[in-house]
């Protein structure tokens, strides 16, 4: 059974950068013809997706943090990261990671299966 | 405000049917593959219907999906006290090279 884990500092102070890692344990990242997402929830409100990367490293972002969102995969040691630059209150929120597999069209980013529990992110001083 | 549209809240009391709708255009659900989420409170999101109708192993067939051209529908049949929680939709445009998902829907299970 596939299992996502978020880590890193729950609280950030605001311009500085927000770094989270999603650790994939009981499968490869490697090979797996997926998209690692990274997908976001403010307290109280709804999904937003931040971007995502393949396992042969291809990325898309969301236009709209594309300037400040950098996403990358770390194959040896089955994990990839999120890097948010220059926060704000306004990205204050539980981060998730997930896998988009590939679909029976052969697309991608259509669904998410498997998830993280998620990690509360704080932008404050 | 969300591309992909839901209605904010539904409810239906236990062993009911209940639908729940998410609209969006042509460069996203009517040609892609739309998928729903449930999120219990405090919990992450969890599949239950992907590629518009399928439901992943252990989704009961209570969960049923469906899509006509830019819409795209979630059902549950004899509705249960667990299945309070929000449903979101979710799908890719191809205009704007992204993922969107719905503003969400809490389902009440009265």
């Amino acid at each position: 059974q596939l299992q996502l884990q978020e880590s890193g500092p729950g609280l950030v102070k605001p311009s500085e950068t927000l770094s989270l890692t999603c650790a994939v344990s009981g499968g490869s990242i490697r090979g797996s013809d997926s998209y690692w997402a990274w997908i976001r929830q403010p307290p109280g409100k709804g999904l937003e997706w931040i971007g995502s990367i393949h396992d042969r490293g291809s990325t898309y972002y969301n236009a709209s943090l594309k300037s400040r969102v950098t996403v990358s995969v770390d194959t040896s040691k089955n994990q990839f990261s999120l890097r948010l630059t220059s926060v704000t209150a306004a990205d204050t929120a539980v981060y998730y990671c997930a896998r988009a597999p590939r679909d029976s069209s052969g697309y991608y980013l259509r669904s998410f299966d498997y998830w993280g529990q998620g990690t509360l992110v704080t932008a404050s001083s | 405000q969300s591309v992909l549209t839901q209605p904010p809240s539904v409810s239906a009391a236990p062993g009911q049917t209940v639908t729940i709708s998410c609209s969006g255009s042509s460069s996203n659900i009517a040609h892609n593959y739309v998928s729903w989420y449930q999120q219990l409170p405090g919990t992450a999101p969890k599949l239950v219907i992907y590629e518009d109708n399928l439901r992943p192993s252990g989704i009961p067939d209570r969960f049923s999906g469906s899509k006509s051209g830019t819409s795209a529908t979630l059902g549950i049949t004899g509705l249960q006290t667990g299945d309070e929680a929000d449903y979101y939709c979710a799908t890719w445009d191809t205009s704007l090279t992204t993922v969107l998902f719905g503003g969400g829907t809490k389902l009440t299970v009265l």
